[in-house]
């Protein structure tokens, strides 16, 4: 199957700092989603993006579909957006499943 | 905002009893996932259903493990009997076509 590597696996910044988070793929993909899981454990949808840029508030997302990565940029980080980043591929809209990364967990620091 | 439902939050179980998780898609979603977090770890499919068809339950532990979706809606996941190994997150999603898929809350197990 599809293998899906993210990096760093940890991340610990002071608040207001930038942080980039990666996401590599090792096939072609339709879906590309990227997840922050809160502490109550719920995933919440960030960014669906298998190709391009986008951008909402503090957060931006772009994806290189045919170098097989993606990153997501937090700027001015703030101790909320602490958690775990996780990052999802699927090969072909309903027929596969959506495999997970094993995560960034992103430590911010007041 | 539509949303996923999952019930319960939360479910402390003795090993050997056995224990159901229930899930409602988004309405109109067509596929329907039944994923396992273990602590530290991303999630992984245990099942999932196209309507009322599963599509892949290759990582499904059959002995222990059943899933339902009679009516291609709600559905129903169900271990009989509970191991301490099964303590994990069991988070549901569901997508429609050329969609996004979203996530319900979960449901956190402690076998005990």
């Amino acid at each position: 199957g599809i293998q899906v590597e993210q990096s760093p696996p940890d991340l610990i910044l002071q608040e207001g700092a930038n942080s980039t988070l990666r996401c590599n793929f090792s096939d072609s993909v339709n879906n590309l989603q990227w997840f922050h899981q809160n502490p109550w454990g719920q995933l919440i949808n960030l960014f669906y993006i298998p190709s391009g840029t986008k951008q909402n508030g503090r957060l931006s997302a772009t994806t290189v579909a045919t170098e097989r990565y993606s990153l997501l940029y937090i700027s001015s980080s703030q101790t909320t957006d602490s958690g775990v980043y996780f990052c999802a591929v699927e090969r072909s809209f309903g027929n596969e499943k959506l495999t997970f990364g094993t995560g960034t967990r992103l430590t911010i620091i007041p | 905002e539509a949303e996923v439902a999952q019930s319960p939050r939360y479910k402390i179980t003795e090993k050997s009893q056995a224990v159901a998780f229930w899930c409602d898609p988004i309405s109109g979603h067509a596929t329907l996932y039944w994923y396992r977090q273990i602590l530290g770890q991303g999630p992984e499919l245990l099942v999932q259903f196209q309507d009322e068809s599963v599509v892949d339950d290759s990582q499904l532990p059959k002995d222990r493990f059943s899933a339902e979706r009679l009516k291609g809606v709600d559905s129903t996941l169900k271990i009989q009997p509970a191991e301490l190994g099964d303590s994990a997150m069991y988070l549901c999603a569901s997508t429609g076509w050329n969609t996004e898929a979203f996530f319900g809350q979960g449901t956190r197990l402690t076998v005990v």
